[in-house]
């Protein structure tokens, strides 16, 4: 069966500290692998994807991730946290429905 | 391009009382998508809509139900609520169908059940 697993389940960074949020998946085919960003009492923004292709995507707001399928992961990376970026992540494979992990909270100090 | 709308953004309702929630998707969006967000059980997956046609259903009672209209507004149903249907549901929206296609999520209709 499909899943995705975020094992960090809260990260706090300093503010300029680079960060990288980590994603696990299962899933049997070559997946389509999203990041989504929510803020307090906000639906999920789209940060970037992976469809096909090259496998470091960039996104919004300075992100970016690497597809490694040796390793069947999609981690996260930021070279330098804002404190605005606090907020929870989830990783999500697209298949016939959007799978989430079970995200991950992210604390900034300034 | 107005965003995903849902309404109401918050209801309050009683155990055993039924309650409908809408969303608007983007213009042009043929695609929306139901989840449910809980501390407990994170984002879940309650079903699709395309083209009126529910295309895929994820692991929820048949309390829950929706539907599609022709204009591609969409709305869900819960039926004899519960405590555990409290709940932040969320709705997305994608030009075509979800797996290949980015969806974009409205802010969500927080639901209590008292």
């Amino acid at each position: 069966a499909q899943s995705v697993t975020q094992p960090d389940i809260h990260i706090t960074v300093s503010e300029g500290a680079s960060l990288e949020l980590r994603c696990n998946y299962s899933y049997g085919a070559t997946p389509y692998l999203f990041w989504y960003v929510q803020s307090p009492g906000q639906g999920l923004q789209l940060l970037l994807k992976y469809f096909s292709g090259d496998t470091l995507v960039q996104g919004i707001k300075g992100f970016e991730a690497e597809f490694k399928r040796s390793q069947s992961s999609f981690n996260l990376r930021k070279p330098s946290v804002h404190w605005s970026d606090a907020a929870e992540y989830f990783c999500a494979v697209g298949t016939d429905k959007l799978i989430f992990g079970t995200g991950t909270r992210l604390q900034v100090f300034p | 391009k107005a965003g995903v709308t849902q309404t109401p953004r918050y209801l309050i309702k009683t155990r055993g009382q039924q309650v409908t929630l809408s969303c608007s998707p983007i213009s042009g969006h043929r695609s929306v998508s139901w989840y449910q967000q809980t501390p407990g059980q994170g984002l879940q997956f309650l079903f699709e809509y395309f083209s009126e046609t529910q295309r895929n259903k994820g692991n929820f009672p048949g309390r829950f139900s929706g539907r599609q209209f022709s204009n591609s507004r969409s709305e869900m149903n819960v039926s004899t609520l519960e405590l555990g249907d409290s709940a932040l549901y969320l709705c997305a929206s994608s030009l075509g169908l979800v797996s290949y296609n980015e969806q974009f999520f409205g802010p969500g209709t927080r639901l209590t059940v008292l």
